[in-house]
């Protein structure tokens, strides 16, 4: 029972350079959400997507890219990483008929 | 718009002690209010739920009562436990694209 897989788990970036974090879950849910955490900030919603094919920004969208690829699959793009995206990022699934998120296990992302 | 409101902590206990962590919301019509916990190197998982006014949630020795005339969902455990050391989030899904707003998140140290 996999749930929400992210990849990859740890990564590290030069200012500039461009990566994508991909993220999978086999729950058959409609909604997915990236969130980013950082000390004293709590979770901040980065963008979701309601359905396949749909997309939207969160609180904190700049300098971030999203594509719905799929009901399966949500990937989040830095084009140019800054030393600001330094966080740890989480995918999460929503589950209409729980009524709860599931998270991913997160994504280190050091941008030096 | 919806908000969450909770001391960042960190909270430190001694083993068997009575633990409260407080969260008051902010939001329109009738949400569902959640407490999720994040153990080190982890992604959040699910701790209890209440979906309508004077609901208790529960689950580990933990609880937490729907109050909707104080908006509050404050969480109790009457004996923490060293295991218990965590980070917790006070969350709630408001509206009706299910949109979760997420507390700061309080660090909770349980010494033995």
């Amino acid at each position: 029972n996999a749930g929400v897989t992210q990849t990859p788990k740890f990564q590290v970036l030069k200012t500039g350079q461009s990566m994508t974090l991909q993220c999978a879950q086999d729950m058959n849910h409609n909604s997915m959400y990236w969130y980013r955490q950082d000390p004293g900030m709590g979770l901040r919603l980065i963008y979701y997507s309601a359905s396949e094919g749909t997309t939207d920004k969160g609180e904190v969208p700049n300098g971030y890219n999203v594509s719905r690829l799929n009901k399966r699959e949500f990937s989040l793009r830095l084009e140019s990483a800054a030393p600001s995206q330094t966080s740890v990022y989480f995918c999460a699934s929503f589950s209409a008929g729980a009524g709860e998120l599931f998270f991913g296990e997160g994504s280190r992302l050091t941008v030096l | 718009g919806d908000s969450v409101t909770q001391m960042e902590g960190p909270v430190t206990l001694s083993e068997e002690a009575f633990l409260t962590i407080n969260c008051t919301y902010t939001a329109t019509g009738y949400p569902s209010l959640f407490w999720y916990v994040q153990y080190p190197g982890e992604g959040l998982q699910l701790l209890l739920k209440a979906t309508k006014a004077d609901d208790k949630g529960s689950n580990k020795g933990f609880e937490a009562t729907y109050r909707k005339e104080t908006t509050s969902f404050h969480l109790e455990k009457g004996s923490v436990q060293v295991s218990d050391s965590a980070v917790y989030f006070c969350a709630l899904i408001g509206g009706g694209y299910q949109k979760v707003t997420f507390g700061i998140g309080t660090k909770l140290q349980v010494i033995p």
